[in-house]
């Protein structure tokens, strides 16, 4: 079992919806949780970090965590072309040396 | 913000040669570097730690004998592929850390695109 799991997609929906991305994992040690956005061919781009479970807002995006379930989640309201990316989640333990990936939901948003 | 500036961002060698990659830290001086490969459509797979002034923590399957880590500043370190062969090929994204973050901290290079031939 791997210790970030994601639904790799890909994901396509119309401009102006709503996208759920998520995903779960496996070591309870895991104590920060984050997304990025990454482009094609280039470098991940922080989007949001949570540390409690709970949600967090930053514009049209939503980051949700439950530690209980093990499950993060986030959403982008109002979804835009320029959101079509490949997102990451991550997690890291207290220690922040161990930052694991999920493997990226590629997204499409059409016009 | 803390920027981390990757190069070259694309490189074509032949079998056998050796390729360095930088990564330095502009506006802050990062005491822990992370090195990772990505595969087409997989996520990024961490493959090395590397400390400023000491030797670099590789992940397990990882050669370091292959892939050589220097962090000889606090702003820069730099991955060699040796011996390069077209399994190498692959993109390569560092990241780091500024000294005394900790939540939110690790920024990310650009990446590199390695293809050799």
């Amino acid at each position: 079992q791997k210790e970030v799991e994601q639904d790799p997609g890909p994901l396509s929906v119309p401009e102006g919806a709503i996208v759920s991305l998520n995903c779960t994992y496996s070591n309870s040690a895991f104590q920060y949780f984050m997304w990025y956005r990454q482009y094609s061919r280039k470098g991940p781009e922080l989007l949001m970090y949570t540390y409690s479970s709970g949600n967090k807002e930053d514009g049209r995006f939503t980051a949700q965590v439950d530690k209980s379930s093990k499950y993060i989640s986030l959403f982008i309201r109002d979804s835009q072309p320029s959101d079509s990316a490949t997102y990451l989640c991550a997690m890291t333990s207290q220690n922040n040396n161990d930052m694991r990936f999920g493997a990226g939901t590629r997204l499409t948003v059409k016009p | 913000g803390a920027v981390v500036s990757q190069h070259p961002s694309r490189v074509i060698c032949k079998s056998g040669t050796s390729v360095k990659i930088e990564c330095r830290s502009l506006d802050f001086q990062a005491t822990t570097m992370f090195w990772y490969r990505q595969f087409p459509k997989q996520s990024l797979m961490l493959m090395a730690t590397s400390n400023e002034g000491s030797k670099a923590t590789y992940e397990q399957g990882v050669e370091k004998d292959k892939f050589l880590i220097n962090h000889a500043s606090l702003t820069l370190s730099t991955l060699t592929v040796t011996s390069a062969h077209p399994e190498d090929s692959s993109f390569y994204i560092c990241s780091a850390r500024p000294g005394g973050q900790g939540l939110g901290g690790y920024t990310f290079g650009s990446g590199t695109r390695l293809t050799v031939v």
